[in-house]
């Protein structure tokens, strides 16, 4: 099982900044959190990870509580392209990749 | 160009005929892994190999095999195929960093069909 939740559905307005959270109160000390997007069937598109410490890079910032039970992905100025289901995964090295649903993301024009 | 292949992307067979799908990747990276998916059950890890030669079951390994006798390759193997095993699958790579692995690599997908 996952041991991440996410809600199943968001909406977001174009150009205006997108905020998907991810509940992970479960996790280890040495796992880290990953976020991926899948668009259409496509193959899963890696976005950005962290462990502790905040993270950005030049397609989204990932923001982790100070508990590190939760975490936030922002992407700063949506597009259109930016509709997919959107996952968020805990992973430690040599532990199984596990994908939960992930929220549906539509951005609206 | 860096990428993870995946032939055939499209397989229509019958129950219990043999099947392998190939996956390569051109990026030396150890770590390599399979995973098909499922309307309203998502992405599911089948096998995952850490390098050559070692492999480990992911959450779904029922009825596949796989084998990383060479790093580029780790072809998923489905001895006898059977209609619950109609799918789309992916295979995908990265190298290990630490406690994580780095920007896990997709190929672009096989859709099989089990008659």
């Amino acid at each position: 099982d996952a041991k991440t939740t996410q809600p199943p559905s968001m909406d977001c307005a174009e150009g205006r900044a997108a905020n998907l959270p991810c509940n992970h109160s479960t996790i280890s000390g040495n796992e880290y959190v990953y976020w991926y997007r899948q668009i259409h069937s496509q193959g899963p598109q890696y976005i950005i990870h962290g462990l502790k410490n905040n993270e950005t890079n030049e397609m989204a910032s990932l923001i982790i509580t100070e508990d590190r039970k939760s975490s936030t992905l922002i992407l700063p100025h949506a597009t259109l392209r930016d509709t997919a289901v959107y996952y968020c995964i805990a992973y430690h090295y040599g532990q199984n990749f596990v994908f939960g649903p992930g929220t549906r993301l539509s951005v609206l024009p | 160009e860096a990428q993870v292949t995946q032939n055939p992307r499209y397989l229509i067979t019958v129950t219990g005929k043999k099947l392998t799908v190939t996956c390569s990747q051109n990026m030396n990276h150890e770590y390599m892994s399979w995973y098909r998916q499922d309307p309203g059950l998502g992405l599911r890890q089948i096998y995952y190999s850490m390098n050559v030669e070692v492999t480990d079951k992911g959450d779904v390994p029922e009825g596949y095999k796989v084998s990383r006798k060479e790093k580029r390759n780790f072809p998923l193997i489905l001895e006898s195929p059977s209609p619950n095993q109609t799918s789309l699958y992916f295979c995908a790579s990265s190298s290990p960093s630490g406690g994580a692995v780095e920007t896990q690599y997709f190929g672009p997908g096989t859709r099989l069909l089990v008659l």
